[in-house]
């Protein structure tokens, strides 16, 4: 089955800096990569989200870049502030099978201001 | 929209006590799924189900945890007899998903949680 892999499982960074966190899966049929971000007490929210069509999406300062071919993908967090301190989860799914999220194993991400 | 729905809360209770933890979903959503969350084991997808049928429970720990969904807009998740090692954080989400691929966004809206600690 489908396994997601997440690193590094802790990031600080000083504020204004950039953060990377990378994700690799091992099914090749995988199309659907969401980026979820969780504030300490609070549910997953969804950041943003690619699909296997497109090699990367940006949204302000949050951009997301897909390697089909290595089948990797990586979360791009510019200008770090405060707030985007929380952990944030990759997953990958199929949509066109069972549509279940494989989700990684989180990433700590602390911003110091 | 209210979002997801859960109830309780939190909950506290002894072990070997049932627990049942609720769950409304969105309205208009046709999927919906139960997941852990602890230190440990991180984000574990227990159920889903779609349409309101079990698709897949092979995240499911053993026979003291079973989950129902009755109609489109209710879910509960059971656990008998309750153990200290499921003390969790138990997420429900929901979403809209359709096999034709321009539908729907995939996205799963989580709801608060419920925070269980078994004693």
């Amino acid at each position: 089955g489908e396994n997601v892999e997440q690193h590094p499982s802790t990031l600080s960074v000083q504020e204004g800096d950039s953060a990377v966190i990378k994700c690799t899966y091992s099914d090749s049929a995988s199309n659907y990569f969401p980026w979820y971000k969780q504030e300490l007490g609070k549910r997953p929210q969804l950041i943003i989200d690619i699909r296997s069509n497109v090699g990367e999406k940006k949204d302000q300062r949050i951009a997301v870049t897909l390697n089909k071919t290595a089948k990797h993908f990586s979360l791009h967090i510019t200008e770090t502030q405060p707030e985007d301190s929380a952990v944030y989860f990759c997953a990958a799914t199929i949509t066109s099978g069972t549509y279940k999220y494989i989700f990684g194993t989180g990433t700590r991400l602390k911003v110091l201001a | 929209d209210a979002g997801v729905i859960q109830s309780p809360r939190h909950e506290v209770t002894e072990m070997g006590q049932e627990v049942t933890l609720r769950c409304k979903p969105i309205s208009g959503h046709n999927s919906l799924f139960w997941y852990r969350q602890t230190m440990m084991r991180g984000l574990e997808l227990l159920i889903y189900f779609n349409n309101n049928v079990p698709i897949d429970d092979s995240g499911m720990p053993e026979d003291r945890f079973s989950a129902k969904m009755p109609n489109a807009s209710f879910s509960t998740l059971k656990i008998q007899p309750s153990e200290p090692r499921d003390s969790a954080v138990y997420f429900c989400a929901s979403s809209f998903w359709t096999r034709l691929l321009d539908r729907g966004t995939y996205e799963q809206y989580f709801g608060p949680g419920t925070r269980l600690t078994v004693t």
